[in-house]
């Protein structure tokens, strides 16, 4: 059975730094794709970042670019976010995805982060 | 980028028929077979439903269809059930090489 469990949320102050993580199991990790997806309280999905499964391609929404930083750990299945410079409106739950070429077909249960002073 | 548009809600009774649109550009839905539909329910995560415009997973009922014209894409319930009631989002591949999702829309099973 594919798993993605996502860890790392918490409170971060503006401006503060926090660093998601993504386990992987029941699925070749190393060859699979992934994403993070997030979605702010109340608010529709955004993806964004990808990395691919040799972390050979990473694309990023301009909405992080700069800030965040995708990263994946193949020999310990796991998919990582870190985010610096933090605001308010990154406060979001925070998705790893699976991408199956252009879809995402597993998801993780999420991760809140709140960035609040 | 700019976020894909979907209706904010639909909304249809037990055994009829709804379809949910979802407009881009040529930059996305327009030029890419790459047309994802997921189903999310409150406090849950996304579940996808349709990808590469026309295709079901495995296990999910053949009352979900997809289906797209130029820059809009659409999905379909038939024989809506209770069980439909959820928020839905589209997604396109872009010719950035990244993801955009709509903004999407609330279906209510009256």
């Amino acid at each position: 059975e594919v798993q993605l469990v996502e860890s790392g949320g918490g409170l971060v102050q503006p401006g503060g730094s926090l660093r998601l993580s993504c386990a992987g199991s029941g699925f070749t990790f190393s060859s699979s794709n992934m994403n993070w997806v997030r979605q702010a309280p109340g608010k529709g999905l955004e993806w964004i970042s990808y990395i691919s499964g040799s972390s050979s391609s990473i694309y990023q929404a301009d909405s992080v670019k700069g800030r965040f930083t995708i990263s994946r750990d193949n020999s310990k299945n796991s998919l990582f976010l870190q985010m610096n410079s933090l605001r308010a409106e990154d406060t979001a739950v925070y998705y790893c995805a699976r991408a199956t070429l252009a879809a995402f077909d597993y998801w993780g249960q999420g991760t809140l982060v709140t960035v609040t002073s | 980028q700019s976020a894909l548009t979907q209706p904010a809600s639909v909304s249809g009774s037990p055994g009829q028929s709804i379809t949910i649109s979802c407009t881009g550009t040529s930059s996305d839905v327009g030029g890419f077979n790459y047309v994802s539909w997921y189903q999310q329910r409150p406090g849950k995560a996304p579940k996808l439903m349709i990808y590469d415009v026309t295709k079901r997973p495995s296990g999910v009922s053949d009352r979900f269809s997809g289906s797209k014209s130029s820059n809009t894409a659409s999905l379909t319930i038939s024989g809506l059930q209770p069980e439909d009631e959820a928020g839905y989002y589209c997604t396109s591949y872009t010719s950035r090489s990244t993801w955009v999702f709509g903004g999407g829309t609330k279906l209510t099973v009256l």
